[in-house]
């Protein structure tokens, strides 16, 4: 079944940096478009960050702009998060989630949805 | 950027129970709204998306409404499965913001 399995997390020093995976199977992976979302313990969710299906677009919520980086590799079939300058308020689980699109007569349009997600990596910061 | 607003932001109720959340954009989304419920430990689950329309294998207890900027999410008749918490979010622009969430226990 469509499937979406996130890896890299783990324990990090403030100020250092690193790299979640999540790898996409049982779908064309190269035709969608792919987000990050986050949850800190206790918390609600955050959108993070998407990137278009061919890699071209992206966009970043303010709080990680300029310190994190999203990509993809379309021939592997996977997603990834670069997260550098990491900060103690960066600590959270962090899921990717395909977004798909459909036409909805109902609103006579087309829209978009997030599904499915991943079961989610965690990542501390913490000296 | 687009605020969500959920209301309440805790819920206490009973098996039988119909209760409704409520999702308030700061601006217009059309019907750019997606519902997720999610329980301690796991992803959010699809529910609701199109701000009305169910998800595949979602049971029809489950209902969304509105458009524009005020949005509801309604479970006619509780389940003991349905206790989690459940959030709103906007997909018509990223940020693709989410509520703060409502946490429905049982009384």
């Amino acid at each position: 079944q469509v499937q979406l399995v996130e890896s890299g997390g783990g324990v990090v020093q403030p100020g250092r940096s690193l790299r979640l995976a999540c790898a996409a199977s049982e779908f064309t992976f190269s035709s969608y478009d792919m987000h990050w979302v986050r949850q800190a313990p206790g918390k609600g969710l955050e959108w993070v960050t998407v990137i278009s299906y061919d890699g071209t677009k992206k966009y970043y919520a303010d709080s990680v702009k300029g310190r994190f980086t999203i990509s993809r590799d379309n021939s592997k079939n996977t997603l990834f998060l670069q997260m550098n300058s990491l900060r103690a308020e960066d600590t959270a689980v962090y899921y990717c989630a395909r977004e798909d699109r459909g036409f909805i007569p109902m609103v006579r349009g087309t829209v978009n949805w997030f599904d499915p997600w991943g079961q989610g990596t965690l990542v501390t910061v913490s000296s | 950027d687009i605020q969500m607003t959920q209301s309440p932001s805790s819920l206490s109720a009973s098996v039988g129970d119909r209760v409704t959340i409520t999702c308030r954009a700061s601006q217009t989304i059309n019907s750019y709204l997606i519902w997720y419920q999610q329980k301690p430990g796991k992803a959010p689950k699809l529910l609701i998306y199109a701000a009305s329309t169910l998800q595949s294998g979602v049971p029809s207890r489950f209902s969304g409404s509105g458009s524009g900027t005020d949005f509801s999410l309604t479970i006619s008749s509780l389940q003991p499965e349905d206790f989690a918490t459940y959030y709103c979010q906007q997909s018509y622009s990223p940020p693709h913001t989410f509520g703060q969430g409502t946490k429905l226990d049982i009384k």
